[in-house]
């Protein structure tokens, strides 16, 4: 069964801190894995994707790691600030098992509740 | 500026009764989704659409039904079948239902029956 474990459940740090969240995933066949940002209330916003092939990927202060032989993901942020409060969600998406066996499969994990603390 | 844009934010509505929310969005995209958050628990699907007139079944799909009419509007209606319809429901869509293609979801609608 596909599953998305992520961890910590929730954090607290201190404005300007950095901190890192985890994503283990057991998907197969693998294609991509994105991260998501959702602040309370709205809907999720696409923060970065990382396929097969990519080890690392920035996008201003987050940085995402992959490591497709463990089949683990880590995002980074750095020198948080207090917008950085919110659930980030780690979405796998897994291959159809063969040609017109329909279509990717997208498995959620539970997210990170993350709070940045003046 | 394109969006997804879902409608109401916050509704309630007595048991046994049905209720639509409302998912339009912009930005030309072909493929559409709902899913389901409950606290403590990932997203799950509920339907998808991936043209006008198409949709398919997810994995919560008892007690929900969709329309797909236009290629902009994707309702979605709780019915009285739905045994805990009390959620945040978020809408979604995307260029194509292709893997590299990221979701743009709505901002949600609240619904709680009592």
């Amino acid at each position: 069964k596909n599953q998305v474990e992520q961890s910590p459940q929730s954090l607290i740090i201190l404005e300007g801190k950095n901190c890192t969240l985890q994503c283990n995933y057991t998907v197969s066949p693998f294609s991509n894995l994105r991260w998501y940002k959702q602040d309370t209330g709205r809907g999720p916003v696409s923060l970065t994707i990382m396929t097969f092939s990519e080890n690392t990927k920035s996008n201003g202060r987050y940085t995402a790691t992959l490591d497709a032989d463990t089949k683990q993901s880590s995002l980074h942020i750095t020198a948080s600030q207090l917008s950085d409060s919110a659930s980030y969600i780690c979405v796998v998406s897994g291959r159809p098992p063969y040609s017109g066996a329909g279509s990717y499969q997208l498995t959620f994990g539970k997210g990170t509740k993350l709070s940045v603390i003046p | 500026d394109g969006g997804i844009t879902q409608s109401p934010k916050y509704l309630f509505r007595k048991e046994g009764q049905n209720v639509t929310l409302s998912c339009e969005q912009n930005l030309n995209h072909d493929a559409m989704y709902w899913y389901r958050q409950d606290p403590g628990q990932g997203l799950r699907l509920i339907y998808y659409s991936q043209i006008v007139n198409d949709f398919q079944k997810g994995d919560i799909a008892e007690g929900y039904s969709v329309s797909r009419e236009k290629k902009e509007s994707f309702p979605l209606t709780v019915t009285s079948a739905q045994k805990n319809p009390t959620a945040f429901y978020l809408c979604a869509s995307a260029r194509e239902r292709d893997s590299n293609s990221p979701l743009h979801f709505g901002n949600g609608t609240r619904l709680t029956v009592t």
